[in-house]
Order: structure tokens, then C-alpha cells, then sequence
């Protein structure tokens, strides 16, 4: 049972305009969420996060959104540029479980291309 | 900035030999985690480990075993290979610090062919 979904597995997106990715989880005890992005053959790479007592974390062109009563996250890229064309993972981890190193639950990502 | 990394990068084995993954986490990260990937999934959590001890189990197969040595770096296990078991293993770490939040940050992986 995928407790974290990202339904659509590509978005394309003109350059210049925002891109808007939407990640669903079904695990109300998740309390902490991040956005990866991944290039093939490489890592992925750490994109902002957001807490679960918060609702919007912005760090520069990256903003994304909690909606708890609604389980839904979304990240919001402003203004989208050629390389962040990549596949882009939502995570979430219930560290309230018990203090240790818990494992992150991730989606099976979009991939976003960035048309100029 | 240093980041994780990982060794090999590639690796061929196979059926029902062993093989031994590393990751040498970020300097001052106490906390390591490790990741299999299988073609066109999301990266599955098998184990963490902090300060040495085993701390968070997913879904790790009994043939494989892991462990967290002194100075920090981590070694994956895994025994009796299987065509099943060809993927991307990615570690990643972590700071363990006054903050709960914990951001894990990624090592580029090894991609391992069972043949």
C-alpha cells in the first residue's frame, strides 16, 4: 500500500512559468515532509522541507504547502528554469515514533520538464 | 561542501555470491541510512544505524546485513545474491543535533547488476 502517491508521473511545464507538483500520503502520523529531486544515474538532492506544525516553507524559488486536515503537500517552483527538469520524490517520515533515525516514505515521483 | 559518498559505484555479480556496499557519510553525520531502488521505483528504506547501533529496520531482506563502524562510515551486506536484488543502493546521512527534524542527504549510489 503506497502511503505516500504522487499521481502524476510527468508535468511539463513552460519555462518562466510555475510549476506546481501535488503529493497525497495517507499516514496521518507522518509529521514530516521533504521534496527530493533527482537527476538519472545520480542522488537524490535535497530540496526544502516542511514540519508538520507549519504550513507553507519557502526558500527561495521553492515553496511548498501543507494541507494536513487534507493530507496533501504540494511544491511550488517560481519561475521554472531549464534545469530543474528532472524527477522529483515527495518523502515523509513519522519522527514523532520514538526518537530514533527513522526511514523515509517516498512517492514514485513526477518527472518535470521545463519546454523554452 | 563534502557530501556522502559511496563505493563502488558500479558492481557486477553473480547469483548466490556476496557483495559489499560503503558509504562514508558527511563529516560530523552520526546517522546513516541505507536505500535500494529497483528500475522505475521509489527508493525502499532498509536500515539506519545511529552512533552504531542499528536504529530503524525496513523492508531489509535476511541475506543482507549491515553495520556502523567507529568512525561513522557504514557497510551493506549482502549474502546469496539474487537477479531480485539488481537496483540502486543509495546511503544517505544525517546530523543528529538538538533538532527532531532530521534531513537525510544522499550519496550518488551504487547500481548493482546480479547476473
Amino acid at each position: 500500500d503506497q502511503q505516500v502517491k504522487q499521481n502524476s508521473p510527468s508535468l511539463s511545464v513552460q519555462e518562466g512559468r510555475i510549476s506546481i507538483l501535488n503529493c497525497d500520503y495517507t499516514n496521518s502520523m507522518f509529521d514530516y515532509f521533504l521534496w527530493y529531486k533527482k537527476y538519472p544515474a545520480e542522488g537524490p538532492t535535497f530540496l526544502i522541507s516542511i514540519s508538520s506544525i507549519k504550513d507553507k516553507n519557502e526558500d527561495g524559488r521553492f515553496t511548498v504547502f501543507l494541507n494536513k486536515s487534507a493530507k496533501h503537500l504540494s511544491l511550488h517552483i517560481v519561475p521554472s528554469q531549464p534545469g530543474d527538469s528532472a524527477v522529483y520524490f515527495c518523502a515523509a517520515s513519522d519522527l514523532g515514533s520514538g526518537g530514533g533515525a527513522d526511514g523515509l516514505t517516498f512517492g514514485k515521483g513526477t518527472h518535470l520538464i521545463i519546454q523554452p | 561542501a563534502a557530501g556522502v559518498i559511496q563505493s563502488p559505484r558500479h558492481l557486477i555479480k553473480e547469483k548466490r555470491e556476496t557483495a559489499t556496499l560503503k558509504c562514508y557519510p558527511i563529516p560530523r553525520h552520526d546517522t546513516v541510512y541505507w536505500y535500494q531502488q529497483g528500475p522505475g521505483q521509489d527508493p525502499q528504506f532498509l536500515i539506519s544505524f545511529y552512533e552504531k547501533m542499528q536504529s530503524d529496520k525496513g523492508s531489509i531482506p535476511d541475506r543482507f546485513s549491515a553495520q556502523q563502524f567507529s568512525d561513522y562510515h557504514s557497510e551493506l551486506n549482502m549474502s546469496s545474491l539474487e537477479l531480485g536484488d539488481s537496483a540502486l543502493y543509495f546511503c544517505a546521512s544525517s546530523p543528529r543535533g538538538a533538532l527532531w527534524q532530521e534531513t537525510q542527504y544522499f550519496g550518488p549510489g551504487t547500481r548493482l547488476l546480479v547476473l
